[in-house]
């Protein structure tokens, strides 16, 4: 089967660095994807991971460790329109599944 | 343009009730989802096709059907509606098969069974 973990919430101060932890255990393991969600809106592609290492896109980044089955996501300069939930989610060896966390819904302060 | 856009946005409806919503894309996608998402906010497959083959059937009550009469299109009908069949119903879609593919998401059903 396939499990996927995430913290439920975070909160983070405007302009600070947040850090969302996922870890995983599937069967099987073909990518991970992490997505942003806005209250009521469609989950949007964020970053793509298959290899180990950090991927850098923008104010944005995320890392995998696919050995240790965890992968983070690196919020820099938080911004109030980052207040969203993140979506972690893994390819797994059944073709082409997306298997979803249940998401992080982080809070960005004033 | 909407890239993945569904109809209804939002669904109100009573018990036993049959009930359908709609899904086109306008990527050229092979391949198109229906995702579940739970008031605990869990993205779970439901089923996807591809080139109107379907290739992911999870475990869903028989009372859901999906329907893909082109690749641009994947409906999805609901029979005899439950109370817990009350969520949010995203549609998908991919390039296609291949492992790195991402999905685009359409904006959502909320379905409310009363």
């Amino acid at each position: 089967g396939q499990n996927i973990d995430q913290p439920t919430e975070m909160t983070a101060t405007e302009g600070a660095i947040v850090q969302i932890n996922c870890t995983y255990q599937t069967s099987g393991f073909n990518g991970l994807f992490w997505y942003q969600q806005h209250a009521g809106e469609a989950p949007t592609f964020l970053s793509y991971n298959v290899l180990d290492g950090l991927e850098e896109k923008g104010r944005f980044s995320s890392f995998l460790s696919r050995s240790k089955g965890y992968s983070y996501l690196l919020l820099k300069e938080l911004q109030m329109k980052d207040s969203a939930s993140y979506l972690c989610a893994v390819k797994g060896a059944a073709g082409n599944k997306l298997t979803f966390g249940g998401g992080t819904r982080v809070l960005v302060k004033p | 343009d909407t890239a993945v856009s569904q109809t209804p946005k939002y669904l109100v409806t009573q018990m036993g009730n049959d009930k359908s919503i709609k899904c086109e894309q306008n990527l050229g996608h092979d391949t198109m989802y229906w995702y579940k998402q739970d008031s605990k906010k869990f993205l779970k497959i439901m089923f996807s096709y591809n080139n109107k083959e379907l290739i992911i059937n999870e475990t869903v009550p028989n009372r859901f059907s999906p329907k893909s009469p082109d690749k641009a299109h994947l409906n999805l009908h609901i029979n005899s509606l439950e109370l817990g069949d009350s969520a949010v119903y995203f549609c998908a879609s991919s390039p296609g098969t291949a492992l790195s593919y991402g999905y685009t998401f359409g904006s959502g059903t909320r379905l409310t069974v009363v």
